[in-house]
Order: C-alpha cells, then structure tokens, then sequence
C-alpha cells in the first residue's frame, strides 16, 4: 500500500498568517494515465470531511483561493495563504491512483 | 439537495455482522464510483472499500477483505457494506463518500456509527 506521511501533524498558527502542510508519498502518485491524483480535504470539528484541491493543483467549487496545493511525484504540499477563524480543522491528503485509496494522518490547524 | 445518507450502523457484539446502507439523492448517483471511509474518534481518515458506478468492480481494505462485501442497487440509488466477523477494531464512524478524481462533486454523508463491543 502506499504510505501517505503528512508533516507536521499539529499546526499552531495566528490568524492571518500563512501555512503550509507537506504530503509525501511512498510511492508516485503518476498514475498510467499521465495524471497526479492527490486530493486535500478539510475535516471542521463535527463535520463529515469535504475536499479542497483535486489533482495536485485544482481547486474545488467554492473554496477560497488562499487554498493552493502543489508538487509533483512523491513530494505535495497545502498552502494557506492567509489563516482564518473558519480554516481550524483537520487537513488530510489522499491519494486515487492506487488501490487501496490511502490517507494521510492529518494534521490538526489551530489558532494560536 | 445533493446528499448521502448512511444508516444500519449499532453495537453489535465481536464477532457478530452489520449491514450499512447509503442511499444517494439529487446527483447521478449511477455514474460514480461510491467509497466507505471511516474514522475512529480522534483519529484519521481510513478508506475501507469502493465499488465502481455500474457494480462490476469491487476493493477493499486489507484489514477488511474477506470480511465485507460491498454492492449497490443502482435503480434504487442505494450502496451497502455488508460486515461479517466483526472486530473491536472496526468501531468507528463509516462515512459514504462518492470520492471523485477529478473536477466533479464532492459528497460526502454524515456518518453512521459502529461500535463492536461484548
């Protein structure tokens, strides 16, 4: 299976500031196809998860644009540009070019 | 309204058997593969199996193949995760989730619980 290591797994941060989350992967995530299939998803406390970033890069239908993902082959990374009140939660990458579909540990956003 | 909604999820005794349903509306539920996904309290995000969107392909976690089967019921917008032989390790929150590749909605249900439990 592929092994997804998120890091770090807890992020202090104030308000306004930026972060950044890496994903690497034990394997690369090129699938056949010519496609890098590594999702984000957010995990507000008390809510089912939904995803931010498809494909490496891609941005979900209403997600603010201080969410940018990044990176190629084993090597990704989350960014939050400016962070905001509503942003705490879990983060958790995943990847869909193999099976079994495997996730991240997550890493838990907080403010400061 | 786009939605999944899980259901079926108990305490059950190990080594006893569930059966989860989801039923899906407002999305052409036909044309997506459909996952469970689950959680233990506190903890991460574990994919447990898939199923394609016309049935004909089926995964599973290893640390439930052998012991689930998944099926849908496309005329009836439905998927179930049937679990047998069931452990104390698969206590958690099963969420259905449709999990798409690419530029596509993005559902997820609310959650059912299961707690294996003597």
């Amino acid at each position: 299976d592929v092994v997804m290591t998120q890091s770090p797994l807890s992020l202090p941060v104030t308000l306004g500031q930026p972060a950044s989350i890496s994903c690497r992967s034990s394997q690369s995530l090129v699938h056949s196809d010519g496609n890098t299939y590594l999702n984000w998803f957010q995990q507000r406390p008390g809510q089912s998860p939904r995803r931010l970033i498809y494909k490496v890069s891609n941005r979900d239908s209403g997600v603010p644009d201080r969410f940018s993902g990044s990176g190629s082959g084993t090597d990704f990374t989350l960014e939050i540009s400016r962070v905001e009140a509503e942003d705490v939660g879990l983060f958790y990458c995943m990847q869909a070019t193999h099976w079994p579909r495997t996730f991240g540990q997550g890493t838990k956003v907080e403010i400061k | 309204e786009v939605q999944l909604v899980e259901s079926g999820g108990g305490l059950v005794q190990p080594g006893g058997s569930l059966r989860l349903s989801c039923v899906a509306s407002g999305f052409t539920f036909r044309t997506y593969w459909i996952h469970w996904v689950r959680q233990v309290p506190g903890k991460g995000l574990v994919w447990v199996s898939g199923i394609k969107s016309d049935g004909s392909s089926t995964s599973y976690a290893d640390s439930v193949k052998g012991r689930c089967t998944i099926s849908r019921d496309n005329a009836k917008n439905t998927v179930d995760l049937q679990m047998n032989s069931l452990r104390v390790e698969d206590t958690a929150v099963y969420y259905c989730t449709n999990l798409p590749m690419a530029q596509s909605l993005d559902v997820w249900g609310r959650g059912t619980t299961v707690t294996v439990s003597s």
